[in-house]
């Protein structure tokens, strides 16, 4: 079967950097996708990986190793607005998302 | 711009009851889709569509029934409401199909069901 392993709970400092990981066991890849839910909210996009490395955005960084099934997630300077979940998605060989179960982050002053 | 416009916000249904989901999208975008998000759970797709007048089956389609007559609208109607479809639903919608790798999607605000 299909399956996206993420921690289930984090918690972090403000000012902190916190690395929130996901690992993928999927038919195929076509790449994955970061993507951040307030409670009660909405999910919304973060990053997109489909080639191994580190892609930066500002306080965030998508890193991708395809050969380990292997992404994380690295938020730097850690604000108390960036307490939410994170959801690792992957895009597998039919190009259906495959969802992970969400890693929810909590920041403390 | 509005983007993904999703009603109700929330409602609560008694077994056996039948009702419509409402999704709108405004920024022109083939793909359409309906998920359900359970807690401990990822989200899970239920039914999408590529573009007007074509619908597919996702992950979790049983007790649920799409159309997609207009390129704006894709309604989820839930054929007789059983508690185990007690959820948080989205809408949500991209520019590019499933084929397209860069799939990023917009998602509605979500509507809160609870079957009794």
């Amino acid at each position: 079967g299909q399956n996206i392993d993420q921690p289930t709970e984090m918690t972090a400092t403000e000012g902190a950097i916190v690395q929130i990981n996901c690992t993928y066991q999927t038919s195929g890849f076509n790449g994955l996708f970061w993507y951040q839910q307030h409670a009660g909210e909405a999910p919304t996009f973060l990053s997109y990986n489909v080639l191994d490395g580190l892609e930066e955005k500002g306080r965030f960084s998508s890193f991708l190793s395809r050969s380990k099934g292997y992404s994380y997630l690295l938020l730097k300077e850690l604000q108390m607005k960036d307490s939410a979940s994170y959801l690792c998605a992957v895009l597998d060989s039919n190009y259906q998302l495959i969802w992970g179960a969400g890693t929810k982050l909590i920041i403390k002053p | 711009n509005a983007g993904v416009t999703q009603t109700p916000k929330f409602q609560v249904l008694k077994t056996g009851q039948s009702m419509t989901l409402q999704c709108a999208q405004d920024m022109n975008h083939e793909y359409m889709s309906w998920y359900r998000q359970d807690p401990g759970m990822g989200l899970r797709l239920i039914h999408y569509s590529v573009g007007a007048g074509i619908t597919d089956q996702g992950e979790v389609p049983n007790g649920y029934n799409v159309s997609r007559s207009t390129t704006e609208d894709f309604p989820l109607r839930l054929l007789s409401a059983a508690p185990s479809q007690t959820s948080v639903y989205f809408c949500a919608s991209s520019q590019g199909g499933t084929a397209s790798g860069a799939n990023v999607l917009t998602f509605g605000a979500g509507s809160r069901l609870t079957v009794l």
